[in-house]
């Protein structure tokens, strides 16, 4: 059971490229979710998916556009890189944003944009 | 204020001894309650997670909620090497997830 799956994982991008984190479940999770993590900051919130067909925004939305293609696979996409852009991305799912139902988390995408 | 606060250590405790984690926050409309444990380098991964005031065990593991006080705390019985780590409390206000910063916990051999 391979939980949930990110790619790739590590990441060198140049300012002003554009590139998508894939993400896919095999939980049979209604929500997923995309975080950062930055030293000393914690998970931050970037996108959101309650359920397939909706996606929302987080705590830090800027220069980050999300699909969430069916319901097992949820993409992450900077259309135009920048060094802020610059930490660990963590997918997530679970069974019910509105629920008690824990995240599920990918193995992570470390991204450094120069 | 911060929504949910955790010291963010290090936290340095003996191998054996009770390590105690806790982590405050500010909304009382909050509902549920989790830990996720961190190695360097790793993902998050649930350890705990409790809903009701009072204590929940789980092997070496107890988590506890006094949502009056506005606090949750996790510990650690006979902790281990393997122990050390980031904590994490999370917290679902409003259908949203938030995470504190972490606990940075060492285990001293």
């Amino acid at each position: 059971n391979a939980g949930v799956t990110q790619t790739p994982k590590f990441q060198v991008l140049k300012t002003g490229q554009s590139m998508t984190l894939q993400c896919a479940q095999d939980m049979n999770h209604n929500s997923m979710y995309w975080y950062r993590q930055d030293p000393g900051m914690g998970l931050r919130l970037i996108y959101y998916s309650a359920s397939e067909g909706t996606t929302d925004k987080g705590e830090v939305p800027n220069g980050y556009n999300v699909s969430r293609l069916n319901k097992r696979e949820f993409s992450l996409r900077l259309e135009s890189a920048a060094p802020s852009q610059t930490s660990v991305y963590f997918c997530a799912s679970s069974w019910d944003r509105a629920s008690n139902s824990p995240l599920h988390f990918g193995n992570g995408t470390r991204l450094t944009v120069t | 204020q911060k929504e949910v606060e955790q010291n963010s250590g290090p936290l340095s405790v003996p191998e054996g001894a009770i390590a105690s984690l806790n982590c405050t926050y500010s909304d009382r409309g909050s509902q549920s309650f989790f830990w996720y444990r961190q190695y360097s380098g790793k993902s998050p991964e649930l350890i705990m997670s409790i809903y009701s005031n009072g204590d929940k065990e789980d092997g070496r593991f107890t988590a506890q909620l006094n949502k009056a006080s506005q606090y949750v705390s996790l510990l650690i019985r006979d902790s281990q090497p393997s122990d050390s780590a980031t904590y994490l409390c999370a917290v679902i206000r409003d259908d949203k997830i938030i995470f504190g910063k972490g606990t940075r916990l060492h285990i001293l051999p």
